[in-house]
């Protein structure tokens, strides 16, 4: 059964906090994503990565950063979080080729 | 600019009724188009993927559609169930010189009333 785990359903952080989500796939997918998804507003993407070490901002990526050291593992980061990054974060990855798209369980982030 | 549009937005049904819902996207010069299920507070699930080569696919009591030429997909669900009830999300995937980007529709939220 194909996998992508995010290390936390909930987090609830205070503002300025160093945030990191993890996010782990075990179909050796080459592309990572990172979205995030608000009432009103859908899934918007913030950082995608093709391949080890490679990243590629998406739509909004201000105020995050990511780091993908190796193919399995990609993770988000919020450098000094803020109230408006309050949000489910989902992950997701896509194999060689385009097949189909498998995503996390999504996590939780309260900013308070 | 891609972009992807469902309707309707939501959708009350009585259970065992047979429903379609829409997805239309702007450029046909997309590389797939992908199903999804969400639970609330939960994840996306894929229900369906189409490849742009092809008509359409069938799973169980889903079966879904795509016609390119006319930006339009739509998945049909037979014999609903209240176990169907969720937000359902299209996502067309665009091919990008390194990756891929899925750009998703706002999703049609469903309730499958007993």
């Amino acid at each position: 059964d194909v996998k992508v785990t995010q290390s936390s359903r909930y987090l609830v952080k205070r503002t300025g906090e160093k945030v990191f989500l993890e996010c782990v796939q075990d179909m050796d997918h080459e592309n990572m994503f990172w979205y995030r998804q608000d009432p009103g507003l859908g899934l918007r993407l913030i950082y995608f990565s093709y391949d080890v070490k490679m990243k590629e901002k998406g739509d909004i990526p201000e105020g995050y950063s990511v780091s993908r050291e190796k193919k399995e593992r990609f993770s988000l980061i919020l450098e000094s979080a803020s109230t408006n990054q309050t949000s489910m974060y989902l992950c997701a990855s896509i194999g060689r080729g385009g097949t189909e798209a498998f995503f996390g369980q999504g996590t939780r982030l309260t900013v308070v | 600019k891609q972009e992807v549009t469902q309707i309707p937005a939501a959708l009350s049904v009585p259970e065992g009724e047979n429903l379609v819902l829409n997805c239309s996207f702007t450029d046909s010069a997309i590389y797939n188009l992908q199903w999804f299920r969400q639970d609330p507070g939960k994840g996306l699930t894929s229900l369906l993927l189409i490849q742009s080569s092809q008509r359409e696919q069938t799973s169980g009591r889903l079966n879904a559609s795509l016609d390119k030429s006319s930006g339009r997909s739509t998945l049909y669900i037979a014999a609903s169930q209240p176990g169907d009830s969720a937000t359902y999300l299209c996502a067309v995937s665009l091919m990008m010189d390194s990756s891929y980007k899925l750009i998703f529709g706002s999703g049609t939220r469903l309730l499958v009333r007993p």
